[in-house]
């Protein structure tokens, strides 16, 4: 199905492991952002690619790594979780830029 | 760096009733933004706003892009169950640098009461 999809849905990993969330979007958007939602935050964005190769830093880049090696496919890494990474992730793409964003359903991460 | 302040944090409400809520910044922003999000869902983009003064409509929503650039407000009329849901307001900022950090608010949680 067209669209943009996150996977898994949910994931439960211990302290120290390396996870991967995987976002995918059929449209072929240029952009892709991802973001984590927790309480009292709202939404903050992780990293943020513009083209195929292209990626950048947000407001709270530490503790990921991200990659796009092909515009379809952003997936997000956490090279060695912590605690304070349980949250909500969104992956979100675009066609223009920042002002009209298409969210995936979201990947709910807890860090034991 | 830029916040806003959205109020109300939450609404309870009727069905049919007019909802009101909006956001504040003490900065300029170039581009307001109106997100819903239903639960276990990613955000739904509602309206977008690009000038000062704007009114938009989308449905029985509208929003308003502030003459001072520092505000923006969502009105939701005649409220049904499935208005349910968490909006946020979102700014691109008027700042120099990087286009892509939009800056949301913390969301106002709507309850609808059949």
């Amino acid at each position: 199905d067209a669209g943009i999809t996150q996977s898994p849905r949910y994931k439960i990993t211990e302290t120290g492991r390396q996870v991967t969330l995987m976002c995918h979007q059929t449209w072929s958007h240029s952009y892709m952002f991802w973001y984590r939602q927790d309480l009292g935050h709202g939404l903050r964005l992780i990293y943020y690619s513009a083209a195929a190769d292209i990626t950048d830093k947000g407001e709270v880049p530490d503790g990921y790594v991200v990659s796009r090696s092909k515009t379809e496919n952003f997936p997000l890494t956490l090279e060695s979780a912590t605690r304070s990474q349980t949250s909500v992730y969104f992956c979100a793409s675009s066609a223009t830029g920042i002002s009209r964003l298409f969210f995936g359903s979201g990947t709910q991460l807890s860090v034991l | 760096g830029q916040q806003l302040n959205q109020s109300p944090q939450s609404m309870f409400i009727q069905e049919g009733e007019d909802v009101s809520m909006n956001c504040t910044s003490s900065s300029i922003f170039n581009t307001w933004l109106w997100y819903k999000q239903d639960p276990g869902e990613g955000p739904v983009l509602l309206i977008a706003l690009y000038k000062a003064g704007e009114l938009t409509s989308n449905g029985r929503l509208t929003a308003q892009f502030g003459i001072t650039r520092k505000d923006s407000f969502l009105n939701i009329s005649a409220s049904i169950p499935s208005d349910v849901g968490i909006y946020f307001c979102a700014g691109v900022p008027n700042s120099g640098g990087s286009n892509y950090k939009l800056t949301f608010g913390k969301g106002t949680l709507l309850t609808v009461n059949p």
